[in-house]
């Protein structure tokens, strides 16, 4: 089956720039995770979907990240403006259905902001 | 909330001996402890996880031992080759849900 994917792999902006991340998860599963990774640390979650529904984005910085799901597929990850500091690799995950152990991770996409 | 570390930071091994690296959580609630694979440019790919219920879990060369008591889970690699040179991330949740990843281990294996 194929795996998450994530488009663009790689992206540079400038600060105060807006920039936009799409993840395509694995056919059917109907839970989907952001997450933040900075170099040199752990994957923090920012955001989980079930379906089209938001269940936890109790860390996504909410005045200048945002996130959908429309029709409980496809999701993208919006950063406006861009700071310094979000400079990472943002991953996406799915995961069959709440309750199923594994996630599976996406490529993730290197943002890096000047 | 759940707060997870990860020893040590970096491991260099030679070609055939074993590697083990250590995890501590806090949130005594957590009853998943998943194990993840990143090679580079690519995301984390699960290799074993293990549930609270129970204390040791092996598949082949990679076992994950469970104490409870002393929140406490490790990962052991058993006659390292090199294409088991990555970053391991450690991991505890609830209910297999919201993942709270430890800093990572950078283990390099040398032939």
């Amino acid at each position: 089956e194929a795996g998450v994917a994530q488009s663009p792999r790689y992206k540079i902006i400038e600060k105060r720039q807006s920039v936009a991340f799409w993840c395509n998860p694995i056919s059917g599963h109907a839970t989907l995770y952001w997450y933040q990774q900075i170099l040199g640390q752990g994957p923090k979650l920012l955001i989980q979907f079930q379906n089209n529904g938001v269940v936890d984005d109790s860390q996504l910085p909410k005045d200048r990240f945002s996130a959908e799901r429309l029709k409980g597929v496809d999701s993208t990850l919006k950063i406006q403006p861009a700071k310094l500091e979000d400079s990472a690799v943002y991953l996406c995950a799915s995961r069959s259905f709440l309750g199923a152990s594994e996630q599976f991770f996406g490529p993730g996409t290197r943002l890096t902001v000047l | 909330g759940e707060n997870v570390e990860q020893h040590p930071s970096t491991l260099s091994v030679q070609e055939g001996d074993s590697a083990v690296i250590k995890c501590t959580y806090s949130d005594s609630a957590s009853n998943y402890f998943p194990w993840y694979k990143q090679e580079l440019g690519k995301g984390p790919q699960l290799i074993i996880d293990i549930r609270s219920n129970v204390g040791e879990k092996k598949d082949q060369r990679i076992a994950v031992t469970l104490n409870k008591t002393a929140k406490h889970f490790s990962l052991h690699i058993t006659e390292t080759q090199p294409e088991d040179s990555a970053v391991y991330f450690c991991a505890a949740s609830k209910d297999t849900d919201k993942l709270i990843f430890g800093t990572g281990t950078r283990l390099q294996v040398f032939p």
